[in-house]
């Protein structure tokens, strides 16, 4: 049975870097698709990004200047660091995992169970 | 970006009953729509996919339907587990989800 963790601090000051870890157990990284969302009252559920072989990425296209996705399968983990954060980025964030095709790769089957995130000095 | 609707908002119902949940996307997302329930503190849980397609361990009381720019969740004959909140999501391009209906006991 997959299970993701997520872990970092919850609050970040405005204008810094926000880090979080998922760590994946149960299953391999390998082939899989795997994303970071955030739920938050102002906006829903929102992708923020997926990493793909630790190689390949994508995010969304309004948080794209301030995201970076990476991951290490030998550790069996990935990381999401979005900086200059404000306090619109205060949120729930969540890690999934998502299918191994390209038409599957926003199909989210496996989620953490989230963590929060405040944004405030 | 695909903007996806749901409606109703809220939908106050009996345990037993039959309810349907609407969703509906700005554009065509031909069947990659997926159906999300999310209960009070847990993360989203994949229940319908490719529409109609259940995910691994669903109950058949839920079905889903639709294709294009309008779908569908239907659940027989509501559990009290089943009172939760509901969320469409496409994938047919960047993942976009719905605002979400929260089904409440009547």
């Amino acid at each position: 049975q997959v299970q993701l963790q997520e872990s970092g601090p919850g609050l970040v000051r405005p204008s810094e870097t926000l880090s979080l870890t998922c760590i994946v157990s149960g299953g391999p990284m390998k082939s899989y698709y795997w994303s970071w969302i955030r739920q938050s009252p102002g906006k829903g559920l929102e992708w923020i990004g997926y990493i793909y072989n630790s190689r390949s990425t994508d995010y969304r296209p309004s948080l794209k200047s301030r995201v970076s996705i990476s991951a290490d399968t030998s550790k069996n983990h990935f990381s999401l660091k979005l900086s200059s954060v404000t306090a619109v980025d205060t949120a729930v964030y969540y890690c999934a995992r998502a299918g191994v095709s390209t038409s599957s790769r926003s199909l989210f089957d496996h989620w953490g169970q989230g963590t929060l995130v405040t944004v405030s000095s | 970006e695909i903007v996806m609707t749901q409606s109703p908002a809220t939908l106050s119902v009996s345990p037993g009953e039959r309810v349907t949940l609407s969703c509906r996307a700005s554009q065509s997302v031909s069947s990659n729509l997926a159906w999300y329930q999310q209960r009070p503190g847990q993360a989203p849980r994949l229940l319908i996919y490719g529409a109609s397609t259940r995910a691994t361990g669903i109950p058949a009381r839920f079905s889903g339907s639709g294709s294009g720019t309008d779908f569908t969740l239907t659940i027989r004959s509501l559990q009290s587990e089943d009172f939760a909140l509901y969320y469409c999501q496409q994938y047919e391009s960047w993942p976009s989800f719905g605002p979400g209906t929260k089904v409440e006991i009547k």
